[in-house]
């Protein structure tokens, strides 16, 4: 079945050490995103891919970094991550803006624990 | 910007209908959404619908849109335990990209 996979679905880092967290999509779709979920909370686009193109929010914080080396492949890379980054990544990928319905389809998520 | 509001929670007992309200500000929204969040995992798409339709079935879930009002509605007919989850509601709006926005998400709690 295509679909989103995200690892570890659990991880634990220490404060200020960096970790990366890692999305793949069996999909082939164009768009991909990532978004941070704290408790009870809509999640929150951090930023998202179109192919090669890095679209970043305009508050998401300079310690959130991302890669995509290629079309299967997006990484979250957290520099130095605090205790306020505890939260779920979801990934979530596209077709893309071309076409009707760009809906967004999740992997099951990461859940970040910073000790 | 674009605003999608819900109510947090929803408590039915296990065979009734459940329904499930949201509301948004965004006029052009294209499309809305309905993913569901079971505990510690992803959202699942469980439904759309197109702003241009009032309404739409499918099994045991029904979608209504309320465009003048913009209000969209999810009826869970015959509820059961493992209904219970966080229910987003999500727009997106027209043309090119543009980024879904969600709603805070409804608990349902399903009571046997």
């Amino acid at each position: 079945d295509a679909m989103v996979i995200q690892n570890p679905r659990y991880q634990v880092t220490q404060f200020g050490k960096p970790v990366t967290l890692s999305c793949s999509q069996t999909l082939n779709h164009n768009v991909m995103y990532w978004y941070q979920q704290k408790s009870s909370q809509a999640p929150k686009l951090l930023f998202h891919y179109y192919d090669k193109d890095f679209n970043n929010e305009a508050d998401t914080p300079d310690n959130f970094q991302s890669r995509r080396p290629n079309t299967s492949f997006c990484f979250l890379d957290i520099r130095s991550p605090g205790l306020g980054d505890a939260a779920m990544y979801l990934c979530a990928t596209s077709e893309g803006p071309d076409r009707v319905t760009d809906t967004q389809y999740f992997g099951p998520g990461t859940r970040l624990t910073v000790l | 910007g674009e605003d999608v509001e819900q109510s947090l929670f929803l408590s039915v007992r296990e065979g009734d209908s459940s329904v499930i309200n949201c509301t948004y500000t965004d006029s052009s929204s294209t499309y809305l959404y309905w993913y569901k969040q079971e505990p510690g995992a992803g959202l699942q798409l469980l439904t759309y619908i197109f702003s241009n339709m009032d309404m739409k079935q499918d099994q045991r879930l029904t979608v209504l849109l309320n465009k003048k009002d913009k209000h969209l509605s999810l009826r869970i007919a015959d509820t059961q335990t493992g209904d219970s989850a966080i229910y987003f509601c999500a727009e997106i709006g027209s043309g090119g990209y543009q980024k879904v926005t969600f709603g805070i998400g409804t608990k349902l709690q399903v009571i046997p």
